[in-house]
């Protein structure tokens, strides 16, 4: 089945500094979404980018379809961007059903 | 804006208990999933339903069942709960066709 490793699994930031999270699939992606995990948990959508670049805020996400590969870069990091990333892939699934990675953990330092 | 709602937000019980969990969406979706989420692994799809009495079966299914009763409600039910169901729970609907997903808050089980 489909496979979605994340690298790294975890990222220290002095605030201010940039981040670049990397997301690989091992099928081919219909669908691929960014998501924010807080630390309390709550999961909120960042970006829908099955290829291409897309923006939002601080945010930049940029899908390389054929190379089955998609970084997010965070821009000017600040402490409330601490948490998880996450990434999740439809390959075109019956039922539209997304495949998560484990996630890059990271921590934004004042 | 998409909206998904959980409930409960927080629930403890005891092994061989039953419990349900409910997810509502207002966004006129036609497929509803329910996840869970534990350390170490990303989230895993349990079951999915594709409208008002459609029940799909996910990835991890085992000692879960799941209604779908209207468009709007999914109902997750866990009849003999067991510790390995302690989890985070999220719901999320779509409108399919490699739309994306919208998540609900969550729901933190624990099972004694």
């Amino acid at each position: 089945g489909q496979q979605v490793q994340q690298s790294p699994a975890s990222l220290v930031l002095q605030e201010g500094e940039n981040a670049e999270l990397q997301c690989n699939f091992s099928s081919t992606a219909t669908q691929l979404q960014w998501f924010y995990q807080s630390p309390g948990g709550s999961l909120v959508s960042l970006l829908s980018n099955p290829s291409g670049t897309k923006h939002t805020g601080r945010l930049t996400s940029t899908t390389v379809t054929k190379e089955r590969r998609s970084s997010l870069h965070i821009s000017s990091s600040q402490t409330t961007d601490s948490g998880t990333y996450l990434c999740a892939i439809d390959s075109n699934s019956a039922g539209n059903k997304l495949t998560f990675g484990i996630g890059t953990r990271v921590l934004v330092r004042p | 804006e998409a909206a998904v709602t959980q409930s409960p937000r927080n629930k403890v019980t005891v092994t061989g208990g039953n419990v349900t969990l409910s997810c509502r969406q207002t966004n006129s979706h036609n497929y509803m999933y329910w996840y869970r989420q534990d350390t170490g692994h990303g989230l895993r799809l349990i079951h999915y339903s594709y409208g008002a009495g459609n029940l799909q079966i996910g990835d991890v299914p085992d000692g879960y069942k799941a209604t779908r009763t209207t468009q709007e409600d999914f109902f997750l039910l866990l009849e003999l709960a067991s510790p390995s169901q302690t989890s985070l729970y999220f719901c999320a609907s779509s409108d399919g066709g490699g739309l994306e997903q919208y998540f609900g808050p969550g729901t933190r089980l624990t099972v004694l």
